[in-house]
């Protein structure tokens, strides 16, 4: 149980186009999700946390209109790179929190990540 | 500022030796501590959280607040335990994550 999609698994895409990715939970309702940033040999670095129904909150540094977040339902959240550059490449990874009383008792569920490469 | 250090980027070990990989945190309050692990072209996953004391794959950790350390710990390695490994700290009444840099744990036959 507890498995989070994340598609795609890799993009390629030209310099100024706007790439989404999906986070998807396929066997339970995820009220958060949260996105991370990993560059390579460093560590996953929180980007946003996304609510559903609400706005996502953004980590300090992470600008808002560059990296749109949408979790228009309890199962999916997206998170699309707008006018993406070379800077941008980087190693995207979803999370999805399962359902329950108190913050300790929903641990955190990762997808595979999306590999982002921008030419 | 909330931080969670590893201090060794690989450790290298022989099958069957201890193996202990490092964890310090920063942080004020009451934090929760857990320790992630990657294999291979998988995702990452959940290893053990302190507050579950408990013990998997043969792995141990002990929050230890007076040196802000969650070592993690097992005494005979085996050459499956090759990974990548990420302590993480939870801080209180918050669900975010703060990741330590990883260790990458290499066990050698």
């Amino acid at each position: 149980g507890a498995v989070v999609s994340q598609h795609p698994s890799w993009v390629i895409c030209k310099s100024g186009t706007s790439v989404k990715i999906e986070c998807r939970s396929l066997d339970f309702q995820a009220t958060t999700m949260f996105w991370y940033r990993q560059f390579p040999k460093q560590s996953l670095m929180l980007m946003a946390t996304s609510n559903e129904g609400s706005k996502a909150t953004y980590e300090q540094g992470v600008e808002k209109d560059k990296f749109l977040i949408n979790h228009a339902s309890l199962t999916l959240s997206t998170l699309t790179v707008t006018s993406a550059h070379p800077e941008d490449s980087s190693f995207y990874i979803c999370s999805a929190r399962t359902p329950g009383q108190g913050y300790s008792n929903q641990p955190q569920h990762f997808g595979d990540g999306t590999r982002l490469s921008i030419l | 500022a909330q931080r969670v250090t590893q201090p060794e980027k690989l450790l290298s070990v022989f099958k069957g030796a201890p193996v202990e990989l490092k964890c310090n945190y920063s942080y004020s309050g009451s934090p929760e501590l857990f320790w992630y692990v990657q294999y291979s072209r998988q995702r990452l996953q959940l290893l053990l959280r302190h507050i579950s004391r408990e013990s998997i794959k043969g792995f141990t950790a002990d929050l230890n607040k007076g040196e802000t350390s969650f070592h993690l710990k097992k005494p005979f390695a085996q050459e499956e335990d090759s990974a990548m490994y990420y302590c993480a700290l939870r801080m209180d009444s918050s669900y975010k994550l703060i990741f330590g840099s990883g260790t990458r744990l290499l066990v050698r036959p």
